[in-house]
């Protein structure tokens, strides 16, 4: 049971320059999460997906694009990568069951735009 | 809109300290609130959670958390800290009913031995 997986760990592009971070889980879970971290500013949402096929703009979600594949996949794409999308990236899911609200996340992409 | 609120950005405590970390949060109806850890250069754990019931919860590690509902306030406490807690903490809270979560901005714990 690997939990959640993120591929690649580290990418360093160009401005300009397009990429997809892919992000898989396999424990079944309906939700999954986009997330981006930088210092002093916590965890911002990007995109989330609530359930297969569908998916919603979070706090940040300009510059980036997602793609629900399937239950276990969930892509992050960046058409045009800028310098102000240097972060880490953390992809999460979830299970919207009762009593199984909290996420788990994967350990991370971090990219950096020059 | 849901949001949260830390604001202690920065801590620094002996060994054996007592922390308390203040989490506020804005929204008016059923709430789900969560505190992860995130040691260096790791991603991000529960420590907590609260759902319902009993106000305050116990998680991993020692650390416990109250809801106050009338201050919409879930803070964060451990009686004796270890240097082995030096970790960036975030307060989370997904609305009921919802998938969105939101976090706060996170709060850098430093304890030196």
């Amino acid at each position: 049971n690997a939990g959640v997986t993120q591929t690649p760990k580290f990418q360093v592009l160009k401005t300009g320059q397009s990429m997809t971070l892919q992000c898989a889980q396999d424990m079944n879970h309906n939700s999954m999460y986009w997330y981006r971290q930088d210092p002093g500013m916590g965890l911002r949402l990007i995109y989330y997906s609530a359930s297969e096929g569908t998916t919603d703009k979070g706090e940040v979600p300009n510059g980036y694009n997602v793609s629900r594949l399937n239950k276990r996949e969930f892509s992050l794409r960046l058409e045009s990568a800028a310098p102000s999308q240097t972060s880490v990236y953390f992809c999460a899911s979830r299970n919207s069951g009762q009593g199984s609200y909290e996420q788990y996340f994967g350990p991370g992409t971090r990219l950096t735009v020059t | 809109a849901q949001s949260v609120s830390q604001h202690n950005h920065h801590v620094i405590l002996s060994e054996a300290a007592s922390l308390e970390l203040g989490c506020n949060y804005s929204y008016g109806g059923t709430v789900n609130l969560f505190w992860y850890v995130q040691y260096p250069g790791q991603h991000l754990q529960l420590l907590l959670k609260y759902f319902s019931g009993d106000p305050l919860v116990k998680g991993i590690k020692g650390f416990e958390a109250e809801f106050i509902k009338s201050k919409f306030s879930f803070n964060l406490r451990k009686p004796s800290v270890q240097w082995s807690d030096t970790a960036e903490y975030f307060c989370a809270l997904n609305s009921g009913g919802y998938q969105k979560v939101t976090f706060g901005t996170g709060t850098k714990l430093q304890v030196i031995p």
